[in-house]
């Protein structure tokens, strides 16, 4: 499957704190989903972005995929202790889910 | 929303053992089921699909004789590591694909310990 890769691999934050995670391709994707996963928990879907260029929000979160469906972002406003975890992104290509490394996000309260 | 679940949730064994692993789907009929195994702190990896009424497509590098899978109906896909070792320890992760979507539902996983 294509590959996606996630940066950072950890990110410390205080509370009230903003955070972003990235993930890149070096071929275009046909979508790009993103998925948390609470410490010793399974991922949970988040969402599916297909445009180029679209931008989804859910509360606190902004996730953004490029121009070129190369790359997305997934940005959290003002972070809280609830928000620990490790956020995924993954490329769906047919019945293939392909994840990036995950970003683990930590936040000091 | 949709619910997976897993049964066992956490199992420790003898080397040697064969530990069967349970992924049903309580909201929806999956035709595609996905076995995962997840090392700590490490991202998803895609074992194999599993395809209801067919064999199932393993990754490269992924043992078939090792990690038997069974989708014997819509709603049940199961996982058996045959004559585990310590090595095969991990959190194995099932998912479920909903039909003509492209949202795959995560079952709890289930930690496999093997002394």
């Amino acid at each position: 499957g294509q590959q996606v890769m996630q940066i950072p691999q950890y990110q410390h934050v205080q509370e009230g704190e903003d955070f972003t995670t990235y993930c890149n391709s070096s071929t275009t994707l046909s979508n790009i989903q993103w998925y948390k996963q609470r410490p010793g928990g399974h991922p949970v879907f988040l969402i599916q972005l297909v445009k180029s260029g679209e931008v989804k929000k859910q509360k606190r979160l902004t996730f953004q995929f490029g121009e070129a469906k190369k790359n997305s972002s997934l940005h959290i406003t003002a972070t809280q202790t609830t928000d620990v975890g490790t956020y995924f992104c993954g490329h769906n290509a047919g019945n293939m889910l392909t994840f990036g490394g995950g970003t683990r996000l930590m936040v000091k309260p | 929303g949709a619910v997976v679940s897993q049964h066992p949730s956490w199992v420790i064994c003898k080397s040697g053992t064969s530990v069967k692993i349970e992924c049903r789907s309580l909201d929806f009929q999956a035709t595609t089921m996905f076995w995962y195994r997840q090392f700590p702190k490490q991202s998803l990896m895609l074992m194999a699909t599993s395809n209801e009424g067919s064999k199932a497509t393993y990754e490269q590098g992924v043992e078939k004789d090792k990690f038997l899978i069974n989708h014997a109906s819509l709603t049940l896909s199961t996982l058996t590591v045959t004559s585990a070792h310590p090595e095969d320890s991990s959190f194995y992760i099932c998912s479920a694909k909903r039909p003509a979507t492209d949202t795959q539902y995560f079952g709890p996983g289930t930690r496999l310990t093997v002394l």
